[in-house]
């Protein structure tokens, strides 16, 4: 069965630092997307990506953030200067359609990120 | 977004049937009822959704009540590895992202 993969799994770095996450959604999807959870919290939605452009992005997804896919197959998540409350777990998914009523998101196992 | 209300935890035993919650007595008619669930340590998974029918699917039954104010996401027969965050979400049948809230853990007794 096809799946989204994110790697790393676990991210670590220092403040100030630039991330990048990675991920490979399905092969046949058109929409993705990265949320984000904090330890504890809810999980959030940051942005989303059709046709090598953002569709929507949240009130968190500011100019720290920005998203890319370089290739046919990778989509990347870009932090450019961390902070210790961009500390979280990051969701990648992907999805066949969108803004219809079947929209089954696929997500990734996600990437552990922690900022010292 | 439209608002959800599910119970913080439920508890269950193993091979029993599971009905979780979910009132949304705010739901606009253009809101399509979607289930997802976390397991532990792993991201979310698609379980159910529906509009006005009642529906069914290999992983569950989605009740939904006449007046579409409420929802009931039924397991028939729960196993261990139900064991997860369900949260009931609202979306607009034209919008992309899911809006999770705080979801009902369920636990399940062997």
């Amino acid at each position: 069965e096809p799946e989204v993969t994110q790697t790393p799994s676990h991210q670590v770095t220092q403040m100030g630092q630039e991330v990048i996450l990675r991920c490979v959604p399905i092969s046949n999807h058109l929409y993705f997307y990265w949320y984000r959870q904090i330890l504890g919290q809810k999980v959030e939605f940051l942005v989303s990506f059709y046709n090598n452009e953002i569709s929507e992005k949240s009130e968190i997804f500011d100019d720290q953030f920005s998203v890319e896919r370089p290739d046919g197959s990778n989509f990347t998540l870009k932090i450019r200067s961390t902070k210790l409350e961009d500390s979280a777990m990051y969701f990648c998914a992907s999805s066949e359609t969108a803004g219809d009523s079947y929209n089954e998101q696929f997500f990734g196992p996600g990437t552990r990120l922690t900022v010292l | 977004d439209a608002k959800t209300t599910q119970p913080n935890s439920m508890e269950s035993n193993e091979e029993e049937p599971v009905h979780l919650p979910c009132n949304h007595s705010t739901i606009s008619g253009t809101d399509y009822i979607h289930w997802y669930r976390q397991l532990p340590s792993q991201g979310p998974e698609y379980v159910i959704h529906g509009l006005t029918s009642n529906v069914n699917n290999r992983m569950a039954s989605l009740a939904i009540a006449e007046d579409r104010k409420s929802s009931t996401l039924i397991l028939h027969r729960a196993t261990l590895r139900d064991a997860a965050v369900y949260y009931c979400i609202l979306r607009d049948g034209g919008a992309q992202k899911l809006v999770f809230g705080q979801g009902t853990r369920l636990t399940i007794n062997p």
